[in-house]
């Protein structure tokens, strides 16, 4: 059972900015800055878009941008594109245990 | 280019085993932590095993911890899921993944993924 939680889903028009919060506590989020984002569209495998709380991979677009307030890290998509549909997972590693929020669905109006 | 290709899934009764494999291509296999997760139907994603570098060390989420045994074949570049025991509740896509440390056994980013194997327990 997930120890993160994540709104269910969230929705934008395209060129707005939304943004998507991922809470744990004081013994996942707020231990540590290995926290990761994930993108999964549909059918497709899941790809890395966010590391170390804000650093993105090589090839990751600068509108995906990440940061953490003591317990709750934060996803933000700028200037959303209709391609940005899909899921996001949050992830927080402590030790021996790496959880997973639960996901949340974005939609483009 | 990075490349994982999973492999072994199936469907298979409460209480059977199975064997996934993943082999991998493109980049150093003996050189970083390789890692197991999940996504039943309807459900989010869920970490399963991690495995070190060399082999040595292997950490497992608590729902599978004792009942799947992760491996690794460094000269094959094979990883593996031995899943015993398996339950109605295990039924997911599998995926491999890869670790995004170099020679740190520190999984908490995976930033290859391959596109999964489909396992389905019931009777």
């Amino acid at each position: 059972q997930s120890a993160l939680t994540q709104p269910a889903s969230v929705s934008g028009s395209p060129g707005q900015s939304i943004t998507i919060s991922c809470t744990g506590s004081s013994s996942d989020i707020g231990r540590n800055d290995f926290v990761s984002w994930y993108q999964q569209r549909p059918d497709k495998a899941p790809k890395l878009i966010i590391f170390d709380v804000s650093k993105r991979p090589s090839g990751v677009s600068t509108r995906f941008s990440g940061s953490k307030s003591v317990n709750t890290a934060s996803l933000t998509i700028s200037d959303l594109h209709i391609e940005d549909e899909g899921f996001y997972f949050c992830s927080s590693f402590t030790s021996p245990r790496l959880f997973f929020g639960p996901g949340t669905e974005v939609f483009v109006l | 280019e990075a490349q994982l290709v999973e492999s072994g899934g199936g469907l298979v009764q409460p209480g059977g085993s199975l064997r996934l494999s993943c082999t991998a291509s493109g980049f150093n296999f003996r050189s970083y932590v390789m890692n197991w997760v999940r996504r039943a139907p309807g459900k989010g994603l869920e970490w399963v095993a991690s495995i070190s570098d060399r082999g040595g060390s292997a950490l497992y989420g608590d729902a599978v911890q004792g009942r799947f045994t992760v491996s690794r074949d460094n000269f094959n570049l094979t990883l593996s899921l031995q899943m015993d025991s398996l339950r109605s509740d295990d039924t997911a896509v599998y995926y491999c993944a890869k670790g995004r440390r170099r020679e740190l056994f520190l999984p908490d980013a995976f930033d290859i993924w391959g596109q999964g194997t489909t396992v389905t327990v019931s009777s």
